[in-house]
This record gives structure tokens, sequence and C-alpha cells, in this order.
């Protein structure tokens, strides 16, 4: 079974602050993304990779920033947090074989900027 | 860029009876992927569906679909709600231009079925 693991899965952080999110897959998958679902949204992504230390923007980038140290390993960063970054956040994976591809998520983690 | 317009808020409905959540799309590629996927309460999404062929009907535990192109649609169906069914669901479209697969959502359906 494919797993993508989110730490943690909840945090509360205070506005201002600096606020990181871990991914971790055992997929053995080139493709890794960070979303953000909001109600009145849906999942809407915020940063991808496909491979270990190159990170792209999707379609809501600001305000974040993304790393990925190795192919398991993909971090949501949120250098100054602010209260309009609520939400929950979703960390996936996939293969290369394209479109048709399955996309995996993780848990989730509940972040709340107070 | 490309959009994917499905049915809006809380569709509420009785055990038994059949469901319906529509999806539409907008991309300029003529050949998109469309995907459903489906979360249940404190769960991550997971796939449930997915189609690339025109006019061909996709199933999946006791769900179809069926992808048209002429009206860019692609509503999701079961003859027969079941409770395990309330969840909310997305449909999605896949980019194009990415050989990952980087997914254009829906703002999502909530599905409450009731005794």
């Amino acid at each position: 079974e494919a797993a993508v693991t989110q730490s943690p899965r909840s945090k509360v952080a205070v506005t201002g602050g600096k606020v990181t999110l871990s991914c971790h897959q055992t997929n053995n998958h080139d493709y890794m993304y960070w979303y953000r679902q909001d109600t009145g949204h849906g999942l809407r992504l915020i940063h991808y990779s496909y491979v270990a230390d190159s990170t792209e923007k999707g379609d809501i980038p600001d305000g974040y920033k993304a790393s990925r140290p190795s192919q398991e390993n993909f971090s949501l960063i949120l250098e100054l947090a602010s209260l309009s970054q609520t939400a929950v956040y979703f960390c996936a994976s996939s293969d290369d074989r394209g479109m048709n591809t399955e996309v995996f998520f993780g848990k989730g983690t509940r972040l709340t900027v107070v | 860029g490309d959009s994917v317009t499905q049915t809006e808020g809380l569709v509420t409905l009785t055990e038994g009876l059949p469901v319906m959540l529509n999806c539409t799309y907008q991309t300029i590629y003529s050949n998109p992927f469309l995907f459903w996927y489906v979360q249940h309460l404190n769960e991550s999404p997971r796939l449930l569906l997915k189609s690339f062929t025109d006019n061909k009907r996709t199933e999946h535990q006791g769900f179809h679909a069926t992808l048209h192109k002429s009206s860019s649609s692609f509503h999701l169906q079961k003859s027969s709600a079941q409770l395990s069914d309330s969840a909310l669901y997305y449909c999605a479209l896949s980019d194009v231009n990415s050989a990952g697969n980087k997914l254009t959502f829906g703002i999502g359906t909530r599905v409450l079925v009731r005794p």
C-alpha cells in the first residue's frame, strides 16, 4: 500500500511565526505535491516537485516555500504565517507515468494560525 | 487555465435512492483525463474512478461516470446510495503540461446519506 506520512497532524501557529510542514513517502514516487484544502475552494496546488533538490510553483505559491532534500521528503515552509493560511494541508505523491497516474494523499495537517 | 465546476454545497439524500453529482470542465486540451476523488471524514482523498475515453462508461465500487467531451462533462452516479457513501467528492482534471499529475480540482460536493 502506498504511504504518504505527514507531520505534524495538527498545529497552532502564531501570526508572523515560521511553520514547517513535513511529508515523507515510501512509494518510490518521483512526484510530490502540496495542496491546500479550504471550504469553497476545494484542493489547490501550492508547490510540487519532480526530483530531489528542485521545486516548482503551483497555482497558489505566494507566502509558501518548498524544499525537496531527497526523493522521500518534501517540506512546506511558511516563513511568516498569516491568518489567511489557516487551512488543511495535504501532501501527495505520484509516479511519472503522466496524466493517467493516481495521486496518493497523506492524511493532512490542520494548521491554525492565531 | 483549466477549471472544474461541480454541484455546489451539500447533497442530502435517503439511503437507497440514486445520486448524481455534476461535474463540468474547461480546458484547451482536446484529450483531458478526468477523475473523481472521494474523501471520507477525517481521511485523505483517494481515487474513486478515472476516464480518458469519450462516451465510455467507467465503473468502480458501485459508482459510474461517463466522459462526454461534447458537453465537457463527467457526472458521477450511483443507482442506490449507501450510508457509507457519505463523504466529500471531488472532480478533478489532469494538467496535460505535466509529466506527473498536477490536478485541478473542483470545490467539492459533500454528500450526506440518511437512513
